[in-house]
Order: structure tokens, then C-alpha cells, then sequence
């Protein structure tokens, strides 16, 4: 049972280019969560999907930041115009579906993609 | 704004001492209590989700107990061995979204 896929492992963009990250999920996951590891900073939520739907988002910078997670395919975090702010490193984590009202389960963690804005 | 505190930042410990942290959180709005386990080079990798006041888990030598009225969680380690140095990390749910908010981690390094 293959775990969270992180793909780049490593990227490297110039300032102003689109930077895509992409996460598959462990089998049998339907909930998506990407975080953010600034330098010397912890992990910080970004956003929280299921399939086709985006159901929280507070953590998401107001411009530039998208994702989603389409009924096919792997999630995608994209960042548009990149600047120099944006180097992190992005982890991706997924669950199950929850079987009660909450969703309490543990995250399975990806090895995350380090991005690098020259 | 909601504050996940966890102290001490780091511990160098021997080979065979026991070690606890600690983990403070929110007490209102809570929903569950995650403590992972981070090395280097490697992804966040769970050792315990706990939701109930009073809540203690196990695994191994490492074991967890949780207060959600003052808001604080304890991690300990028996007998620690130079396999458990990396960074523990706790976080904090406060929706039923599965939104986590962590804390800046305890490093521990066991020399042997």
C-alpha cells in the first residue's frame, strides 16, 4: 500500500513562473490537506479539499494560491506569479473518509515538495 | 488567534533516560489532539490522535495523556534510545474539518 505521493520532490522557479505541486493521496483517502514549512517556521495549514470540493481554505495567501482535487487525478497546489517569499516546503497529508460526525483520524504525511524561487 | 505551545524547544538527553514534553493548546473549540513524529529527511509520521479529557495512549515506550479543560498535553519517553531523536510535534483540532494547527516541535537527540 504505496503512502502519500509528493511530486516534485524538488523545484526550482524563477520569480513571476507558475510553480505546480501535486499530491496523490494513500488509497482509500478522499480528504486532502496541504501544509506550508517556511524557513525556521513550523508546519502551517493551507487548505483542506475532498474530491471536487474545496471545504476549507483559510490558510490559503489571498492571491497567486490555488489547489484542488479533481475526481480524477492527483491534487494539485498551484502557485502563479512566484516570488522569492513563496521557497518553502510544501507537505501534502490525507485521511479517509470519516465514518463519524468528526473528522479526527491521523493525517498520513507526504514527503513534501521543496520549492525554491531563484 | 489560536496558539499551539510546546516546550522545551529542544532536549539533549542520555541513552536510557526517560523524557517527557509538553503541549498547550486552546481549551475551547476543541475537537482533537495529535502528536506526530518527525525525523529528518522524512515525512510527519503519527504516534497518537487523542479527542477525550483524561485520554491516555501507549505505544511502546512512548506514551501520551491529555487535559482539554486546561488545555495541555504531555508526551513522554521511557527509557530513551538514540532510534527515538527527531523532532515531535503536536497538533491541535479545533473544527471538524480535520484543520490541524501544529506547534513549533520539541527536537529531541539521545546520545548514546
Amino acid at each position: 500500500n504505496a503512502g502519500v505521493m509528493q511530486n516534485p520532490r524538488h523545484l526550482v522557479r524563477r520569480r513571476g513562473q507558475e510553480a505546480r505541486l501535486r499530491c496523490s493521496p494513500m488509497k482509500g483517502h478522499s480528504h486532502v490537506y496541504w501544509y506550508r514549512q517556511l524557513p525556521e517556521e513550523g508546519l502551517k495549514f493551507m487548505v483542506y479539499l475532498q474530491k471536487e470540493n474545496i471545504i476549507d481554505e483559510s490558510g490559503m495567501p489571498k492571491e497567486r494560491f490555488s489547489a484542488e482535487f479533481p475526481k480524477e487525478g492527483p491534487s494539485i497546489l498551484r502557485i502563479q506569479q512566484v516570488v522569492r517569499g513563496d521557497s518553502a516546503a510544501y507537505f501534502c497529508a490525507s485521511s479517509p473518509l470519516r465514518t463519524s460526525g468528526k473528522v479526527v483520524g491521523e493525517q498520513f504525511f507526504g514527503p513534501g515538495t521543496r520549492l525554491t524561487v531563484l | 488567534i489560536l496558539n499551539v505551545e510546546q516546550s522545551p524547544q529542544s532536549l539533549h538527553v542520555q541513552e536510557g533516560d526517560s523524557t517527557n514534553f509538553t503541549c498547550s493548546f486552546p481549551s475551547s473549540n476543541f475537537y482533537a489532539l495529535h502528536w506526530y513524529r518527525w525525523e529528518t529527511a522524512k515525512s510527519p509520521e503519527a504516534l497518537f490522535v487523542m479527542t477525550l479529557n483524561g485520554d491516555e495512549k501507549k505505544k511502546g515506550r512512548i506514551s501520551a495523556t491529555l487535559n482539554t479543560k486546561e488545555g495541555y498535553s504531555y508526551l513522554y519517553i521511557k527509557g530513551s534510545q538514540p532510534e527515538d531523536s527527531a523532532t515531535y510535534l503536536c497538533a491541535y483540532g479545533s473544527s471538524n474539518t480535520g484543520k490541524l494547527i501544529f506547534g513549533q516541535g520539541t527536537t529531541l537527540q539521545v546520545k548514546p
